[in-house]
Order: structure tokens, then C-alpha cells, then sequence
């Protein structure tokens, strides 16, 4: 049968907007969370990551808020780039047969910045 | 450059090849893992190296096996492929395997399997 690709969803914005990217997470126990960004032919690169006894972390242009409540997390970027777009991905804890963690991601989401 | 470096950047292979990859990291970290980004699917840990032990295998096909000669360095070694195992084949170090160590990736192998 036909294969169905991964649908990305895309956030499109100008240049100088603020762009706001969501993410949903699963489990209620996860107590940290991280952001990854991956340019094009680049392997994803750290961003900024939020413990869960924090409903906000700040960093340079960016903002992470987390909403446990609804087990929501959102990255805004102000004053948005060229150079800012990329594939957003939010991650969160998961637990290795062996005993140790490591981090589970979400399916991402696409910033296309527009000059 | 994140300091972790594969190669090759691009592989076209048959199903009835064998080949490696490789990673490097040049960070000084004690944990190395492979993932896998294809099109259909989010990214998806395969294996986990702590101190060159493996300390997890995701349910990947024996098709695929790594080595961790060392810290520093990190192998797939792929032979009997399928084309759906077609993808970006990442990988990531970190200082340990600790959920609140940043990993750091290289930037992937893009691999296509006729």
C-alpha cells in the first residue's frame, strides 16, 4: 500500500514577528522538558529546556512556558529571523529498560520565516 | 559545529550490501547514542552507549549493529537492509545518560537503501 508521510505542522511567519510553537506532552510525571532545534541538513541542536517546578524559563529571544495543568509546552521566539527557520522539537523523559533516562520527541514543527 | 561528527554524510547502498557508520565526539562525554529520522516517523532512539556498554537496545533489527570501541567513537554497521530502512541515521552524545544532560548531535547520515 502507499506510504503516508510525516505531516509537519508549519507555522509560516514574517521576519520581526513573534512566533509562538506548541507542543503536547503525554506523560503527567515528565518533570523535565527540553527544545531542540534542527536546520535544514543539521542534526537538532539544543535550545532551552524548562524543569517542571518552573512555569516559565527565559533565554536570548526565546521564552519556554509550561502549562502542566494541560501538559502543554510552548516556545516563543520574539523578533523572528531568517536564520530561525528550522524543524522545532519538544522533548520530554523517558525511561530505558536498563534503568537510566534519556529524552522522547515530539513529531516537531515547522518555522518558515519569510524576509 | 556541535563537536560530534559522522560520516559518511550521504550512503546509497543495496539490500545486499554491508556498510558502517561512523560518529566521532570530540566532547569528552561518556555516553553516545544512534537515532533514527525518517519521514514517517518522529526521531527514534535506537541504541544507547554508556562508557562504550550498551545499556539499550530499542527493538532494532539485528540488520543493524553497533560498536562502541571506545567513548569517543561510534559505529552502525548495516548490511541486509530493507528500503524502508531508508532515513537520517543521528548521533548524540552526552556527558552521561542522565535525563537533564543536553545531547549533542551530529549532523546525520542520510542513507538510501535501493
Amino acid at each position: 500500500g502507499e506510504s503516508v508521510g510525516l505531516h509537519l505542522p508549519t507555522l509560516s511567519v514574517q521576519e520581526g514577528d513573534n512566533s509562538i510553537i506548541n507542543c503536547a506532552y503525554s506523560n503527567s510525571a515528565s518533570d523535565y522538558f527540553i527544545w531542540y532545534k534542527q536546520e535544514s541538513g543539521k542534526g537538532p541542536q539544543f535550545i532551552i529546556d524548562i524543569r517542571s517546578n518552573m512555569d516559565k524559563r527565559q533565554g536570548q529571544r526565546v521564552t519556554v512556558l509550561l502549562n502542566k495543568t494541560v501538559k502543554h509546552l510552548s516556545l516563543q521566539i520574539a523578533a523572528t529571523q531568517p536564520g530561525d527557520s528550522a524543524v522545532y522539537f519538544c522533548a520530554e523523559p523517558l525511561g530505558l529498560n536498563s534503568g537510566y533516562s534519556t529524552l522522547t520527541f515530539g513529531k516537531g514543527t515547522m518555522l518558515l520565516v519569510s524576509p | 559545529e556541535t563537536g560530534v561528527t559522522q560520516t559518511p554524510r550521504h550512503l546509497v547502498m543495496g539490500m545486499t550490501n554491508k556498510k558502517s557508520l561512523k560518529c566521532e565526539q570530540h566532547l569528552g562525554h561518556n555516553a553516545m547514542y544512534w537515532y533514527k529520522q525518517s519521514a514517517k516517523k518522529p526521531l527514534e532512539l535506537m541504541f544507547v552507549y554508556s562508557l562504550e556498554e550498551r545499556v539499550e537496545n530499542n527493538s532494532v533489527p539485528s540488520r543493524f549493529s553497533p560498536e562502541c570501541p571506545n567513548s569517543s567513537h561510534l559505529f552502525l554497521h548495516l548490511h541486509t537492509l530493507q528500503p524502508e530502512d531508508s532515513a537520517l541515521y543521528l548521533c548524540a552524545s552526552s556527558q552521561e545518560v542522565l535525563l537533564q544532560e543536553t545531547q549533542y548531535f551530529g549532523p546525520g547520515t542520510r542513507l538510501l537503501v535501493l
